[in-house]
């Protein structure tokens, strides 16, 4: 089964470090989600993007969060500098929307300290 | 703003018993999604409805779309312990046009527990 994947999938480090997760989509999907997941907020939207382009990035906080597309089989985003309340995890996700659905990544699990 | 809320966020079911649990959004659209969480894991595609009175069976679970009402419904019957796991619908809003989909907004989740 094709999957996406995540890298790492954990992720330790200390306040003000910079931090950038990684997801290879499935070969074909058009459309890449970042999302956060925290006990106390849920599934929130970061960022996506159609086509590599980034369509909608408003969930994101602008001053230390960046999501980008350089190429179709790579998603990244870096945290610069990174916060205790970053500790979540960041999950990744690719689709085409319709029938296919969207498949999501094994997550980074991020703890700040 | 799209909001998604699932009724109950919690259920405590025992084996053998049938029960529905709910998903309410407050803007059009006519796709969504329902995904299934073990703790701990990723999400895993449960069901895709795109149309207005989609019905999807899998097992014991059977989910439906009615896009009148904005309430998608998973239904479960006789359930058994492996069922037990976070339940989450999520709604795929077009943009204003209507042509183009690929945002999702999440419920909170449905935390399942299956008991003798």
């Amino acid at each position: 089964d094709a999957r996406v994947t995540q890298t790492p999938r954990h992720k330790v480090t200390e306040m003000g470090q910079e931090v950038t997760m990684r997801c290879q989509p499935i070969l074909g999907h058009n459309t890449v989600f970042w999302y956060r997941q925290t006990m106390m907020q849920g599934l929130e939207l970061l960022a996506y993007f159609r086509n590599r382009a980034p369509l909608d990035d408003s969930g994101m906080p602008k001053d230390r969060f960046s999501a980008e597309m350089p190429d179709a089989t790579l998603a990244t985003l870096k945290i610069q500098p990174s916060e205790p309340r970053d500790s979540a995890v960041y999950f990744c996700a690719s689709g085409s929307g319709g029938a296919g659905g969207y498949t999501f990544g094994s997550g980074t699990r991020l703890t700040v300290v | 703003e799209l909001k998604v809320e699932q009724n109950p966020l919690f259920l405590s079911m025992q084996e053998g018993k049938n029960y529905t649990i709910y998903c309410n959004y407050s803007t059009t659209s006519d796709r969504l999604y329902w995904y299934r969480q073990d703790p701990g894991k990723s999400l895993e595609s449960l069901f895709v409805l795109l149309s207005n009175g989609a019905v999807k069976q899998e097992g014991r679970l059977m989910a439906s779309l009615d896009t009148k009402a904005r309430l998608s419904t998973l239904h479960i019957t006789a359930a058994v312990h492996d069922l037990s796991a976070t339940y989450f619908c999520a709604v795929d809003k077009p943009n204003a046009g209507g042509t183009s989909y690929g945002k999702l907004t999440f419920g909170q989740g449905t935390i399942l527990t299956v008991h003798p």
